[in-house]
């Protein structure tokens, strides 16, 4: 069974940094682009990094460029995403989304696979 | 426009068919999907390119499109189909899951 498991949230004061990871398991991980997707409380999904099979592509939701950077490891099958200048409105449970590459699946741009989550909290 | 439009609840009784709609632009040039999500689990892809099933997931559950327009439909409805529903596509790339509804709460009266 395929397995993602976050570690790094916590919580920081605004204006600090975390850093996020991912490490998968039960899968080829250089089949699958990875992501994050966020769920502020009581909140909706919010897509906020994606990241490439081979990392050469990245992509970020306009109100995290500058402030995030996303990259991974293969031979550690893993990803991470680096969180600066961070904000109240970036209090969420950030999870780890594997997405198979076109080359090996049907589903398209669909979130297979996904973690439990690891939370952040922003607050003074 | 970027966002995706869902109603926020829709209520059904038992047996009855539920259908929640997704509405934006994106839709009429990518792919629609949809995830279930109970209260403390993590989302569960049901539906992907706009009709198509997971395996593992029930017949009951079908996509269909139209324009920019994708729509849920499940019939039979059970009480263990109360969660919360999420609409997705992606960016004009197509690569990147760019694009979340904001969630319709389906309750089973």
């Amino acid at each position: 069974e395929v397995q993602l498991v976050e570690s790094g949230g916590g919580v920081v004061r605004p204006g600090g940094s975390l850093r996020l990871s991912c490490v998968g398991s039960q899968f080829r991980f250089e089949d699958y682009g990875m992501n994050w997707v966020r769920q502020g409380p009581g909140k909706g999904l919010e897509w906020v990094a994606g990241i490439n099979w081979n990392g050469e592509r990245t992509d970020y939701r306009d109100s995290v460029k500058g402030r995030f950077t996303i990259s991974r490891d293969n031979a550690e099958n893993s990803v991470h995403m680096e969180m600066n200048s961070l904000r109240a409105e970036d209090t969420a449970l950030y999870y780890c989304v594997a997405i198979p590459r076109p080359s090996v699946t049907v589903l398209g741009v669909a979130c297979k696979h996904w973690g439990q989550g690891t939370l952040v909290t922003v607050a003074s | 426009s970027d966002e995706l439009t869902q109603p926020p609840s829709v209520s059904v009784s038992p047996g009855q068919t539920a259908r929640i709609s997704c509405s934006g632009d994106a839709l009429s040039k990518q792919y629609g999907y949809w995830y279930q999500q109970k209260p403390g689990q993590a989302p569960v892809l049901v539906i992907y390119k706009d009709n198509k099933r997971p395996s593992g997931i029930p017949e009951r559950m079908s996509g269909s499109s139209s324009g920019t327009t994708v729509t849920l439909s499940i019939s039979g409805v059970q009480a263990e189909d109360e969660a919360d529903y999420y609409c997705q596509s992606t960016d004009d790339s197509g690569s990147f899951p760019a694009f979340f509804g904001g969630g319709t709460r389906l309750t089973v009266l």
